[in-house]
């Protein structure tokens, strides 16, 4: 099986960078992704990474250390439309089945 | 831009009835998932579909759970004798041929069961 661990809640500030940690336990390791869900919304894809380093789209970037089962979502010049859920998930080999972290409430501040 | 829908937005039913839940994935998808997240928990797997047919489904998804797909465009999930626990909002999900990651999700149903 997997495990997933995030922070519960970040705070930040706008115009800040934040970034959320995730370390997980896994067997067959593929990918892991990160997504994005406003309250009362669906989740939306935010990224996915399989190999290890840094993958960047716009404001937001995704890390990945497969030696350390670890990886990060780095938020950049925060706005308020920012707070919101963030998920980690991981994709096992021969699954295209994410199990989703607890996820981290992010609450930016003015 | 295509997107996943599902309907209806929110559903009150008694314990020990059936629900239907509804959604129609993005018209050029072949992967399909149903989710859950019980009111501040986690997004939790139930089942996915491919080729018509159950391809993985979690020890949520037992018995009184049941997908179809009965036409080209829908694809629905039936709980026979709804519990209070199945109170939850259930999202439904699709994903695109070689896109083995990025799935996309409907706005979901909130079930509520009293």
């Amino acid at each position: 099986g997997q495990s997933l661990e995030q922070p519960s809640e970040v705070t930040a500030v706008e115009g800040a960078i934040v970034q959320i940690n995730c370390t997980y336990q896994t067997s067959g390791f593929y990918g892991l992704s990160w997504y994005q869900q406003h309250d009362g919304g669906a989740p939306t894809f935010l990224s996915y990474n399989a190999l290890d380093g840094l993958e960047e789209t716009g404001r937001f970037s995704s890390f990945l250390s497969r030696s350390d089962s670890y990886g990060y979502l780095l938020l950049q010049e925060l706005q308020m439309k920012d707070s919101a859920s963030y998920f980690c998930a991981v994709r096992e080999g021969g699954s295209y089945i994410p199990t989703f972290g607890r996820g981290t409430s992010l609450i930016v501040h003015p | 831009e295509p997107e996943v829908t599902q309907t209806p937005s929110h559903q009150v039913t008694q314990m020990g009835q059936e629900v239907i839940l509804r959604c129609v994935p993005i018209s050029n998808h072949l992967y399909f998932y149903w989710y859950r997240q019980i009111l501040g928990q986690k997004v939790e797997f139930l089942v996915s579909f491919y080729n018509n047919e159950i391809s993985e489904k979690s020890e949520i998804f037992d018995d009184q759970f049941s997908v179809e797909r009965p036409d080209g465009s829908n694809f629905t999930l039936k709980i026979r004798s709804t519990k209070l626990e199945d109170s939850a909002m259930y999202f439904c999900a699709s994903m695109g041929a070689g896109q083995a990651y990025e799935q996309y999700f409907g706005p979901g149903t909130r079930l509520t069961v009293t």
